[in-house]
């Protein structure tokens, strides 16, 4: 049973530039939620997809975007990076109609913003 | 806002000494209080959910309970592999979707 993937590990870039991260949930799954935990930091919800369209959103910024694909994979865009953008990039994914809300995370992508 | 508070920060046992982490909550509701393990530079790893005030769950070294107003996480005779971060988190559910609001974190030295 394969668990929740993300590509890349790591990823340095510049101020300034774009980036994207890709997640592939969790057979069976059907939601994704995306987190950004900085250092010494819990895990900040950032947004979740379901049907290919943004459910909820947390408090970041319009840099910040989104994609759901119909196999349910999704990707997060982060546009203009800023210094503070460095941090762990989690992908969590879920069962809509579960009555559970557990989410299962994937390892992460290290982002570096020099 | 549903908040989610940790203590303490920072733990440092000796094998096999048992200790207990502590996890704090004011959320509207309780759909469930979550537990999970992080290693450095790691996703975090589920390790229990708990639903009810006095539910119970136990995990080889591990056993969370919870109340009306806070979870514990007790752990048993601990081995150097249990070091690591234990972060809670609850479900906030807006529009009918959830999202985790997660503590930050009790970071766990166990020395041999």
């Amino acid at each position: 049973d394969a668990g929740v993937t993300q590509s890349p590990t790591h990823l340095i870039k510049t101020r300034g530039q774009q980036v994207t991260l890709r997640c592939s949930p969790k057979s069976g799954h059907d939601t994704v939620s995306w987190y950004q935990q900085a250092l010494g930091q819990g895990p900040q919800f950032i947004f979740q997809y379901y049907e290919e369209e943004e459910r909820q959103r947390g408090n970041f910024p319009d840099r910040f975007s989104g994609h759901q694909f119909p196999n349910y994979s999704s990707e997060l865009n982060v546009n203009a990076l800023l210094l503070g953008d460095s941090a762990l990039y989690l992908c969590a994914s879920s069962l809509r109609t579960g009555s559970s809300y557990e989410q299962y995370f994937g390892p992460g992508t290290r982002l570096t913003v020099t | 806002e549903d908040q989610v508070t940790q203590s303490p920060e920072a733990l440092r046992l000796q094998e096999g000494e048992s200790s207990s982490l502590n996890c704090s909550y004011t959320v509207s509701g309780l759909r469930g209080l979550f537990w999970y393990r992080q290693d450095p530079g790691k996703g975090p790893e589920f390790l229990f959910t708990l639903y009810s005030a006095g539910e119970e769950k136990e995990k080889e070294r591990l056993k969370a309970t919870l109340t009306k107003k806070e979870s514990f996480l007790h752990i048993t005779a601990p081995k150097p592999e249990d070091s690591a971060t234990y972060l809670c988190a609850v479900p906030y559910r807006g529009t009918g979707f959830q999202k985790l609001v997660f503590g930050t974190g009790t970071r766990l030295l166990v020395s041999p």
